[in-house]
């Protein structure tokens, strides 16, 4: 079983929708991702947080807005999407620190957006 | 800038053929981390293996085996006697070493995608 998990697995919204897909681990790993997938594509990063504080943002457009509240948290806040924004959303998460280690993924909130 | 190449698009096999998932990267660190994921239909990427840039040794873990090869830059996967259950799309992956807050950046090659026919 995966230790990062991700709410809700599906997501339906429109476009003047506000939603939010959560992500928590409870690994003590300090680092979290939020990557974006299309279909037969590998996946993309959006943002990274370290020790709960923004330290990539990878030229995302606003109407994503992410949000760490705790170490063990990560939110990905969304309103206004487009339908080309449809896509497998996973996030990830990984120790901080000298040594790079693995990252280990959720199994992804799958958004379409109408 | 670092790239990964997995050139196999889409791989079929037979139940328990054997099969070789082809990864080639660059890079100009010197301190690596490589790494293959699974990706079954499900979504969730599954980790299976890391190797550093230091260490070449080769890996067999049950069914799978991985050949670490600095001089050609390639990391490639076998799954020996292949099963239904390993049909999924593989991606291959690099990092650089530790530098910083986010250095964990994976860049992705863009995925095989393997189907294992009963």
């Amino acid at each position: 079983d995966t230790e990062v998990t991700q709410t809700p697995k599906h997501l339906v919204m429109g476009m003047t929708n506000k939603k939010s897909l959560k992500c928590e681990q409870h690994m003590g790993h300090r680092a979290m991702y939020w990557y974006k997938q299309k279909a037969k594509k590998p996946p993309e990063l959006m943002f990274v947080y370290s020790y709960e504080k923004l330290s990539i943002n990878e030229s995302v457009p606003s109407r994503f807005s992410p949000e760490c509240p705790n170490s063990s948290l990560l939110n990905l806040h969304l309103h206004a999407l487009q339908p080309e924004d449809s896509a497998l959303y996973l996030c990830a998460s990984s120790q901080e620190g000298s040594g790079s280690t693995e990252a280990f993924f959720g199994q992804g909130t799958r958004l379409t957006v109408v | 800038a670092q790239k990964v190449t997995q050139a196999q698009t889409e791989i079929s096999v037979v139940e328990k053929e054997d099969v070789t998932l082809d990864c080639v990267y660059e890079t100009r660190d010197t301190t690596y981390y490589l790494f293959w994921y699974k990706q079954p239909p499900s979504g969730e990427l599954v980790f299976l293996i890391r190797r550093n840039s230091f260490d070449e040794q080769n890996e067999i873990s049950g069914r799978y085996s991985w050949n670490f090869q600095k001089s050609t830059s390639s990391f490639n996967f076998t799954i020996t006697a292949s099963q239904v259950v390993d049909s999924a799309v593989y991606f291959c992956a690099l990092s650089g070493a530790y530098s910083g807050a986010g250095s964990y950046q994976l860049t992705f090659g863009k995925g095989t995608k393997l189907s294992v026919i009963p």
